[in-house]
């Protein structure tokens, strides 16, 4: 079974500040999505990265796929309270896959 | 449009009910996935409609009973629910799989269920 460690589970920041959530694994993905869930509601996709070593920019936030196509990281820039939310990376496991492994989350909160 | 709609939004049934959820998409996608999530917790699996067939039933008990009408529309039946299944239940859609390929997965809003 393909784990994907993802960290930190809960950050709380200062509107402004800089910060990186991380999605690690010791499988390869063919690829990996990027989600963010308000509270009761429904994942959003954000991103989805296919290419071992790919970068993708969503205006103030970064996505990165590693090179070997096992961890993955998102990067916000500048946060604001509209970033709050919970993110959740999603790895396919083989390209012709329909299940995806989840992490199992970071709940981030952006202090005004 | 990327749009995939769930209803009801909320629904409170009691053990011996039987009741339905529905979702919708019009995007002509040809996969169509439920999910339940619990608080705190990712969203797990439940079933896969692949081409409007039953592709994948992650040994889901038997009170959940899927359906796919037509590929627009995916149904779960509830039936002798327990109140451990108060849980999200989220619908997906995603294209089909096509050259041994498949793609990324949309999700509706959820339905909150309580069991009680």
């Amino acid at each position: 079974t393909q784990l994907l460690e993802q960290s930190p589970q809960f950050l709380s920041i200062q509107e402004g500040e800089n910060l990186t959530v991380y999605c690690n694994s010791s499988s390869v993905f063919s690829s990996l999505q990027w989600y963010r869930q308000e509270p009761g509601e429904g994942p959003v996709l954000l991103v989805t990265v296919v290419t071992g070593g790919e970068v993708k920019k969503l205006k103030r936030l970064t996505f990165q796929f590693g090179d070997a196509r096992k961890d993955s990281s998102l990067h916000i820039t500048a946060a604001q309270p509209g970033d709050t939310g919970l993110y959740l990376c999603a790895g396919r496991p083989g390209a012709g896959s329909y299940q995806l492994t989840f992490g199992k989350g970071t709940k981030l909160s952006v202090i005004p | 449009d990327t749009e995939v709609t769930q209803t009801p939004k909320h629904l409170v049934m009691g053990m011996t009910n039987k009741k339905s959820l529905k979702c919708e998409q019009h995007m002509g996608h040809r996969a169509m996935y439920w999910y339940k999530q619990k608080a705190k917790k990712p969203p797990e699996l439940m079933f896969v409609y692949s081409y409007e067939k039953l592709s994948i039933n992650e040994s889901v008990p038997s009170r959940f009973s899927p359906e796919c009408p037509n590929s627009s529309l995916l149904n779960l039946h509830l039936h002798a629910l327990q109140p451990e299944d108060s849980a999200l239940y989220l619908c997906a859609s995603s294209q089909g799989r096509s050259s041994g390929i498949t793609y990324e997965q949309y999700f509706g809003p959820g339905t909150r269920l309580t069991v009680t």
